[in-house]
């Protein structure tokens, strides 16, 4: 199974400012279509998760252009370019390049310093 | 708009059984792949089972199979699992998830004697 490891697991951010998420994956996520299967979801506090970009850089219909998704291979970034009192949840990216199983890294708490 | 509302979850005592629905609508369910993810409390995303289109691929992760059997009905616009020998480990909110994206709200199924 492709495992999933996030950095950092605790992310407490100025409101306004930028915050990073890192993500990788134990093997490439370059699927034999070429494809990059690599999608970051978030959860905010007492909802379910709400997926954010799919396939490595692309932000799904209503997702704020604040939050842009980064990488290849094995190395993903999440970038917020000004944090908002909204951003605030768990943050987890997801492989769905070499399934069964899909797995999920184990989530960035964002919060507000 | 997309809709996805679980139900079925409760208190169940180990060793024994429930099932979950999902009942979709806004979209035609029966040309999506769907999933169920749990969330044990305060912890991350597992994923645990897929179901194709047409419900003739099914998937399970290794922590359920044999235990527990998805299951889907087009007509009905619905999605199940049946969850067998259950044990306090799979104390979760379970989500049904369509495709790779949208989520419902969740069900909580806790198993305690």
């Amino acid at each position: 199974d492709v495992v999933m490891t996030q950095s950092p697991l605790s992310l407490p951010v100025t409101l306004g400012q930028p915050a990073s998420i890192s993500c990788r994956s134990s093997q490439s996520l370059v699927h034999s279509d070429g494809n990059t299967y690599l999608n970051w979801f978030q959860q905010r506090p007492g909802q379910s998760p709400r997926r954010l970009i799919y396939k490595v850089s692309n932000r799904d219909s209503g997702v704020p252009d604040r939050f842009s998704g980064s990488g290849s291979g094995t190395d993903f970034t999440l970038k917020i370019s000004r944090v908002e009192a909204e951003d605030v949840g768990v943050y987890y990216c997801m492989q769905a390049t070499h399934w069964p199983p899909f797995t999920f890294g184990p989530g960035t708490k964002v919060d507000i310093k | 708009e997309v809709q996805l509302v679980e139900s079925g979850g409760g208190l169940v005592q180990p060793g024994g059984s429930l099932r979950l629905s999902c009942a979709a609508s806004g979209f035609t369910f029966s040309s999506f792949s769907m999933n169920w993810v749990r969330q044990a409390p305060g912890k991350g995303l597992e994923w645990i089972s897929y179901i194709s289109m047409s419900g003739s691929i099914i998937y399970y992760a290794d922590s359920v199979r044999g235990r527990f059997t998805i299951s889907r009905d087009n007509a009905k616009s619905s999605l199940y699992l049946q969850m067998n020998s259950l044990s306090d480990e799979d104390t979760a909110v379970y989500y049904c998830m369509r495709d790779r994206r949208d989520w419902g709200q969740g069900t909580l199924v806790t198993v305690s004697s």
